[in-house]
């Protein structure tokens, strides 16, 4: 039972374009929203968070938004760079928890 | 570079055997969790430790154990090992307390069992 899915495996944009990176969610508890960059060999790199006490937050070319309502967030970047392919995953948090639950992530590729 | 460091950073181990894998969180944080990463997979949280406390675990069976020293660094020990064990195990170090804080992860150890 997959509490946090991100349903497209992989995705590819030419640079300078708009990734979008979707995630969904099925425990309404969820209150922490988090997503992390991966590249091989190494660790997951915190990107940015969202509480759902908000429907969006920006950092830099980086922007969540979460639609509670749907049970739904998104990350944007804008404009896509070739140093942003990794793999992106989604996280969540309930409660006061930092026992975060991790999607499957999505590979982004972004072609100069 | 998050202030976390993991060691080894890889092994291989024979079925049955055992394994302790350990971790230094970031200067400052109280709390660590460990997290098994298979292939394709999310990161799937194993357990949190809270200033040497056992505070919270994940769906993993009683042979995965750790510990947390006054220092905060932190081991994952994983008796019995199966071949289902093969997996990247992250470490992550907060500052704890209350929701909202960053959680920064490690590198990583990839555990080979054969």
């Amino acid at each position: 039972d997959q509490q946090v899915k991100q349903n497209s495996p992989s995705l590819s944009v030419q640079e300078g374009r708009i990734s979008i990176l979707n995630c969904d969610y099925t425990n309404s508890m969820f209150d922490y929203f988090l997503w992390y960059k991966k590249y091989p060999a190494e660790g997951p790199t915190f990107l940015i968070s969202i509480s759902s006490i908000k429907d969006k937050n920006e950092d830099g070319r980086f922007t969540v938004f979460l639609n509670k309502s749907a049970k739904h967030l998104s990350l944007h970047i804008v404009p896509s760079q070739p140093g942003d392919s990794a793999v992106y995953f989604c996280a969540a948090s309930q409660g006061g928890s930092e026992k975060l639950v991790f999607g499957k992530g999505t590979k982004l590729t972004v072609n100069p | 570079e998050t202030g976390v460091t993991q060691s080894p950073t890889h092994l291989i181990k024979t079925r049955g055997q055992q394994v302790t894998l350990r971790c230094s969180s970031q200067s400052g944080h109280n709390t660590v969790s460990w997290y098994q990463q298979a292939l394709g997979q999310g990161p799937q949280f194993i357990f949190q430790y809270y200033r040497e406390e056992e505070n919270g675990r994940g769906n993993f069976p009683p042979r995965f154990s750790g510990l947390q020293f006054p220092n905060y660094s932190s081991e994952l020990n994983v008796n019995a090992l199966e071949l289902d064990d093969s997996a990247l195990y992250l470490c992550a170090s907060s500052e704890g307390g209350s929701s909202g804080n960053t959680i920064y992860f490690g590198e990583g150890s990839w555990l080979t069992v054969v």
